[in-house]
């Protein structure tokens, strides 16, 4: 079946770093969601890329979607501690087939 | 509407009892997703409605989990005869229908987590 693979699994980073976590799929997707699950909370959506080579920003978050639709990155600027948490994608081959999520990196900001 | 509901938030269980959980999701979204989730883990995926229909079933999913949504609202979710290996968080996600060509975000709901011993 279909899976994303994500990397690294955990990154400790000291506030004020960056931090970057990469989705790959063997095989082309049709979109690629993002959400961030706080430690005891449920996974809350942050962005969804369709196009190929899309790159979408939302303050100190990047979002890229690869050219050829089989990847996709997260990138934090200059982290806070209120960017701890558990950061997935999540994507589908078609706009009719339910999300597949990959495992997540967990995010540690040391302050 | 405050969102994606669950209900009970917390289920302990004896191995071999039945649970059912309930999902409301937010009342205009037509689509419903039940997935599961263990420690360090990404959600998995185990079925999905639109509208009343059950559209899709995960392979993964043993013949003792059912869900229904008989009236395209709530749904529930049900787990006979238990195993230790059931205990997890269950999440219910809810979306709008926005066609067949396009995904939409997933509203997910805090969960129920289960516990059997």
């Amino acid at each position: 079946g279909q899976q994303v693979m994500q990397i690294p699994q955990y990154q400790h980073v000291q506030e004020g770093e960056d931090f970057t976590t990469y989705c790959n799929s063997s095989t082309t997707l049709s979109n690629i969601q993002w959400y961030k699950q706080r430690p005891g909370g449920h996974p809350v959506f942050l962005i969804q890329l369709v196009k190929s080579g899309e790159v979408k920003k939302q303050k100190r978050l990047t979002f890229q979607f690869g050219e050829a639709k089989k990847n996709s990155s997260l990138h934090i600027t200059a982290t806070q501690t209120t960017d701890v948490g558990t950061y997935f994608c999540a994507a589908s081959h078609s706009g009719n087939t339910p999300l597949v999520f990959g495992k997540g990196t967990r995010l540690s900001v040391i302050a | 509407d405050t969102g994606v509901s669950q209900n009970p938030r917390h289920k302990i269980t004896k191995r071999g009892q039945n649970v059912t959980f309930r999902c409301d999701p937010i009342s205009e979204h037509n689509r419903l997703y039940w997935y599961r989730q263990t420690l360090g883990q990404g959600p998995e995926f185990l079925t999905y409605f639109q509208n009343e229909a059950q559209l899709e079933k995960s392979r993964l999913l043993s013949d003792r989990f059912s869900a229904e949504r008989p009236k395209g609202s709530f749904s529930t979710l049900e787990i006979q005869r238990t195993e230790q290996g059931d205990s997890a968080m269950y999440l219910c996600a809810s979306s709008p229908d926005r066609g067949r060509s396009r995904n939409t975000e997933a509203f997910f709901g805090q969960g129920t987590r289960l516990t059997v011993v």
